[in-house]
């Protein structure tokens, strides 16, 4: 079946550093988002990339997509207290409709 | 984007019982969809319900144990049925983005606890 994982599972960072978190699918994905949950809360969307090798930028965060569209990656540069939550790709395979797949998640730890 | 409100934000049941989570979305929706996430664990689909027909459910979940109405293109709502601390979970309810915005919105979840 189809599987969505990423790794690390989970990665504790000092304040400043740098943080990535790499989501890797079974299947060529149509297109893949990227959502934040915080401690307690619900998942929040943040970006869609679908082009293959796709490069999207939101102020210290950095997505890609890759080129076989088959995986992709969040890097956050110098971590801030606030960045603290899981971070969950999901996965858009082809000719599935709305279905898609919650990858495994990475909880980002920062400390201070 | 859509906002959803969804209640009750957390529950403590009795095992043997029943819970109905419902969830209201401010604009009219297709498609609304059900996950539950257990703790520590990513999110997986139950069910998506669809307006005037049968929920589509996924593998692993069956109609008896989840039931789900969509009375209308607003609101539905999960049951949780014969709970077993198994249940124990968060469950969340989810709507696709619109217009330029294609992420999902989640409601803020149900934190249930089967004692």
């Amino acid at each position: 079946g189809q599987q969505v994982m990423q790794i690390p599972q989970y990665q504790h960072v000092q304040e400043g550093e740098d943080f990535t978190t790499y989501c890797n699918s079974s299947t060529t994905l149509s297109n893949i988002q990227w959502y934040k949950q915080r401690p307690g809360g619900h998942p929040v969307f943040l970006i869609q990339l679908v082009k293959s090798g796709e490069v999207k930028k939101q102020k210290r965060l950095t997505f890609q997509f890759g080129e076989a569209k088959k995986n992709s990656s969040l890097h956050i540069t110098a971590t801030q207290t606030t960045d603290v939550g899981t971070y969950f790709c999901a996965g858009f395979p082809y000719n599935t409709g709305n279905q898609f797949y919650f990858g495994t998640g990475t909880s980002l730890t920062v400390i201070p | 984007s859509a906002v959803i409100s969804q209640k009750p934000s957390r529950d403590i049941c009795q095992r043997g019982t029943s819970l109905t989570i419902q969830c209201q979305v401010d604009s009219q929706v297709t498609m609304m969809f059900w996950y539950r996430q257990q703790p520590g664990q990513s999110l997986t689909l139950i069910a998506t319900a669809n307006q005037g027909s049968e929920a589509t459910y996924e593998s692993g979940f069956v109609i008896d144990k989840f039931p789900i109405s969509r009375p209308n293109l607003t609101f539905s709502t999960l049951t949780v049925s014969n709970m077993s601390p198994e249940d124990s979970s968060i469950y969340l309810c989810s709507v696709a983005g619109q217009g330029h915005n294609y992420g999902y919105t989640f409601g803020s979840g149900t934190r249930l606890t089967v004692v």
